[in-house]
């Protein structure tokens, strides 16, 4: 059974376009987490959220938002897409004084 | 955010020990952590220690922390092929509102 799933594993996409990449976790955690890795292989995190509160990391555009429809879940939206947008994305989760953090597979969004 | 840094680059021959090094700024830091990322995949978790510990051991795997320098080093005996792969070195604390900081991650190459 896999832990923190992501789909698509794989996404391209016209600029403008507005896409979302699903994320669930069946550890029953109570965070998850949205980083992105660009090419260079830097990992910066983007969001984290549990059911008490969203931190936001300041350099995500407003473009980029986290919708959780149950505590399983967080879904990245980016809406109107750039060429810039272009990395892997990666869900991650944990409890909240847990020690680890579990990461998915990644999801590779190319735009063009 | 907090400030993860790493060298980027490692090569190693095979058989010989490898050593990676990472320096952060969160003094408040609980956990510090080694995460491993093969091709393709997401970061697996390699190993951790505690903020209290100067030092762990695990198999062929060792991570001393210098608290005071805010320094924290992974080494790798006996360094295989399969070992080959970036690692993050990553950092959860107060300061940080316990979300996973990573730095720049080190791309570990071995060679035969």
């Amino acid at each position: 059974d896999t832990a923190v799933s992501q789909t698509p594993k794989y996404l391209v996409t016209q600029m403008g376009n507005d896409k979302s990449i699903k994320c669930e976790q069946n550890l029953g955690h109570d965070t998850m987490y949205w980083y992105k890795q660009d090419s260079k292989k830097f990992l910066k995190i983007m969001f984290s959220y549990n059911n008490k509160e969203l931190i936001i990391n300041e350099t995500v555009p407003n473009r980029f938002s986290p919708k959780s429809p149950d505590k399983a879940h967080l879904n990245l939206h980016i809406n109107s897409l750039e060429l810039g947008d272009s990395a892997v994305y990666f869900c991650a989760s944990s409890q909240d004084m847990g020690v680890e953090a579990f990461f998915g597979q990644g999801t590779r969004l190319t735009v063009v | 955010g907090e400030d993860v840094e790493q060298s980027l680059f490692l090569s190693v021959r095979e058989g010989d020990s490898s050593v990676i090094n990472c320096t952060y700024t969160d003094s408040s830091s609980t956990y510090l952590y080694w995460y491993k990322q093969e091709p393709g995949a997401g970061l697996q978790l390699l190993t951790y220690i505690f903020s209290n510990m100067d030092m762990k051991q695990d198999q062929r795997l060792t991570v001393l922390l210098n608290k005071k320098d805010k320094h924290l080093s992974l080494r790798i005996a006996d360094t295989q092929t399969g070992d080959s792969a970036i690692y993050f070195c990553a950092e959860r604390g107060m300061n940080t509102g316990n979300q996973f900081y990573f730095g720049t991650g080190t791309s570990l190459t071995v060679i035969p």
